[in-house]
């Protein structure tokens, strides 16, 4: 079954502290790869893609991700967290273009400020 | 431009109840979807469509009804409430299968 998981359930920061959020995936052939954010009490946004071309993506607010395709996995990095970032991140992969997008469980990211 | 709208924004039910969440798009997407959002378990497909007039199952399908009869709005039913169906619903849309997911706002349904 096509499944997604990410390393952390929550993570803890100070402000300035560098991030990376883990996410791997199950085989399933061709993928499209998302980073969804979550901030408290609002619905999800997109954060970065990926489709193909260039396995290093640059998202909004200075998130990044890399794609790494030998090791099914797809992690989100931000050089210096704000307190601003406090939110829940979720990873979403979209096999061979159907329907479904599978989520990961979540990873939420409080930092302190 | 409203993008993805959902009504209601909260709703309690009392176990065997039934109800409607209406989700409308005004971004003219062919595709619309209804998850929901479980702690712990990220987002689950409960039903989606691919055009005005058809409906299909997603991973977590039993215990929900759907209907899409304007291309722009998209119910998801809830026949007989159970509290097992206590969650946060989001639905999103899209325009096409290689684009990303647009997100309502979301209801939060508690059954008691």
């Amino acid at each position: 079954a096509q499944s997604v998981s990410q390393h952390n359930h929550h993570v803890i920061l100070s402000e300035a502290a560098s991030l990376e959020l883990g996410c791997n995936y199950s085989y399933g052939g061709t993928v499209n790869l998302f980073w969804y954010v979550q901030y408290p009490g609002q619905h999800l946004q997109l954060l970065l893609k990926y489709f193909s071309g260039d396995p290093l993506v640059k998202g909004i607010k200075g998130f990044e991700a890399e794609f790494i395709k030998s090791k099914f996995s797809f992690n989100l990095r931000k050089p210096s967290v704000q307190w601003s970032d406090t939110a829940e991140y979720f990873c979403a992969v979209n096999y061979n273009y159907g329907q479904n997008f599978v989520f990961g469980p979540g990873t939420r990211l409080s930092v302190l400020p | 431009n409203a993008g993805v709208t959902q009504t209601p924004k909260f709703r309690v039910l009392k176990t065997g109840q039934s109800m409607t969440l209406l989700c409308a798009q005004d971004m003219n997407h062919e595709y619309m979807y209804w998850y929901r959002q479980d702690p712990g378990m990220g987002l689950r497909l409960i039903h989606y469509s691919v055009g005005e007039g058809t409906t299909a199952k997603g991973e977590v399908p039993d215990g929900y009804n759907v209907s899409r009869l304007k291309k722009q709005n998209f119910l998801l039913g809830l026949e007989s409430a159970a509290p097992s169906q206590t969650s946060v619903y989001f639905c999103a849309s899209r325009r096409s299968t290689n684009e990303k997911l647009f997100f309502g706002s979301g209801t939060q349904l508690s059954v008691l």
